[in-house]
């Protein structure tokens, strides 16, 4: 079975850092660009950045510019995003998930999400 | 950025009805060398997350029923689902993944009448 798994949210002051990650299985991690989409409480998707497949290629919602930073290791499967000046704004389900294979393309799967409270 | 609209923001439905969820971009999001058109739709429950019915703007999803079905073409689109099942309700997101930042629409939630 196709899946992503993420893992590190929490509760965290403003102005703190908190890093995510995101495990694959089931497929060829390598072979697909991954976001990160949150979704703030009772809000609707935001798409926060991307990764190309071998990771030279990222880029970034405006929104957290600066202060995010994704990377992944094909050898471990793993993605990351690391969250750094975190604030309040910040709260939301952060969910991991996968372009088709191919062209820039739709997002197939969906982790869970971890949740990240940002609140003093 | 490219805006998605989407409308209505609330749906009810009765069973075995047709719903049709509409969406509008800002800007064509139709690659013309490609003649794709790069929307996708997707079906959320409470507690759950995404769930990718429909690509290239009328692609079905391996799995998705075929009551789900997805037309339009540049800027503007719908998703029809012909019948609606209990199972249905949900909120429905329309995306463009045309050019970042990939922006969604602000959903649609559909219910039961």
């Amino acid at each position: 079975e196709m899946q992503l798994v993420e893992s590190g949210g929490g509760l965290i002051q403003p102005g703190g850092s908190l890093r995510l990650s995101c495990v694959a299985s089931g497929f060829r991690f390598s072979d697909n660009w991954i976001h990160w989409v949150r979704q703030a409480p009772g809000e609707g998707l935001v798409w926060v950045s991307h990764i190309s497949r071998d990771g030279s290629i990222t880029d970034y919602a405006d929104s957290v510019k600066g202060r995010f930073t994704i990377s992944r290791d094909n050898a471990k499967n793993t993605l990351y995003l690391q969250m750094n000046s975190l604030r309040v704004e910040d709260t939301a389900v952060y969910y991991c998930t996968r372009d088709q294979p191919g062209d820039p393309n739709a997002f197939d799967i969906w982790g869970q999400g971890t949740m990240v409270t940002v609140s003093s | 950025d490219i805006v998605m609209t989407q409308s209505p923001d609330s749906l009810a439905v009765s069973l075995g009805e047709r719903a049709t969820i509409n969406c509008k971009s800002s800007q064509s999001v139709l690659y013309s060398s490609k003649n794709k058109d790069y929307l996708a739709w997707y079906q959320q429950k409470p507690g759950q997350p995404p769930k990718l019915l429909i690509y290239w703007a009328s692609t079905r999803e391996s799995g998705v029923p075929d009551r789900f079905s997805g037309s339009g073409s540049g800027t503007d689109f719908t998703l029809t689902i012909s019948s609606l099942q209990a199972e249905d309700v949900a909120v429905y997101y329309c995306q463009q993944y045309y050019r970042t930042p990939y922006t969604f629409g602000q959903g649609t939630k559909l219910e039961i009448k």
